[in-house]
């Protein structure tokens, strides 16, 4: 796994609206895809790791789907809120146990 | 909860120091990276460890080495520090399988004068 895209780079959004991010990668090679949520001056977070084909995860109003044959995965927000904001970063992984990260899309939240 | 601790957050550094960035986690995972990032960029993988006593280098090694004596301890070790090095290293730790995230550290942001 070589090229993994993140889009759009930026979001800006108010509350309430909902919103979504696309991760483009490889689909040859694929072993599993993993969503990370990463705020200033914190750790980046696992919102989910995903393997299967069609997969579908929930997590509040954070939900991510993957169609490892096309190579890709979304990440949608329901109803944005302020502390949403953060860069949310993709990283497929091989059959190794290394991660390659995109360079995410970073989301700002207005109230 | 799983907690990985990095020694410092901030650290300032001269050109040809040599620096070790220390990494402790706590819930006995088997494998342990270090990542730097920088402004464009995504996280990128300077080296990482299966096991007590491995390591394999990552994307970007080149001016890194690191050190695994003890399975919760993974040190990243600039051994001439450029300024090229200046970044923020973030490390992280995982239990094997596909489905196991990655727990990471707060990060240290170095800085090389």
């Amino acid at each position: 796994i070589l090229n993994v895209e993140q889009s759009p780079q930026s979001l800006h959004v108010q509350e309430g609206d909902s919103t979504n991010f696309t991760c483009s990668f490889p689909s040859s090679n694929f072993y599993a895809l993993h969503w990370y949520r990463w705020e200033t001056a914190k750790s980046p977070e696992a919102l989910f790791v995903m393997t299967l084909n069609g997969d579908e995860k929930k997590k509040g109003r954070i939900s991510a789907t993957l169609n490892t044959k096309e190579g890709y995965s979304y990440l949608y927000i329901k109803g944005s809120q302020p502390e949403d904001s953060a860069t949310y970063l993709c990283a497929p992984r091989s059959n190794t146990d290394k991660l390659i990260f995109g360079t995410g899309t970073r989301l700002q939240v207005f109230p | 909860d799983v907690k990985v601790t990095q020694s410092s957050r901030y650290l300032v550094k001269r050109t040809g120091e040599k620096v070790f960035l220390e990494c402790v986690q706590d819930m006995d995972h088997e494998n342990m990276f270090w990542y730097r990032q920088d402004p464009g960029l995504g996280l990128r993988l300077i080296y990482f460890s299966y096991d007590v006593k491995m390591k394999e280098k990552g994307d970007i090694p080149e001016g890194y080495s690191v050190s695994r004596e003890k399975k919760e301890r993974f040190s990243l070790i600039l051994e001439s520090a450029s300024t090229n090095q200046t970044s923020m290293y973030l490390c992280a730790s995982t239990d094997r399988g596909a489905g196991q995230p990655q727990h990471f550290g707060d990060g240290t942001r170095l800085s090389i004068l």
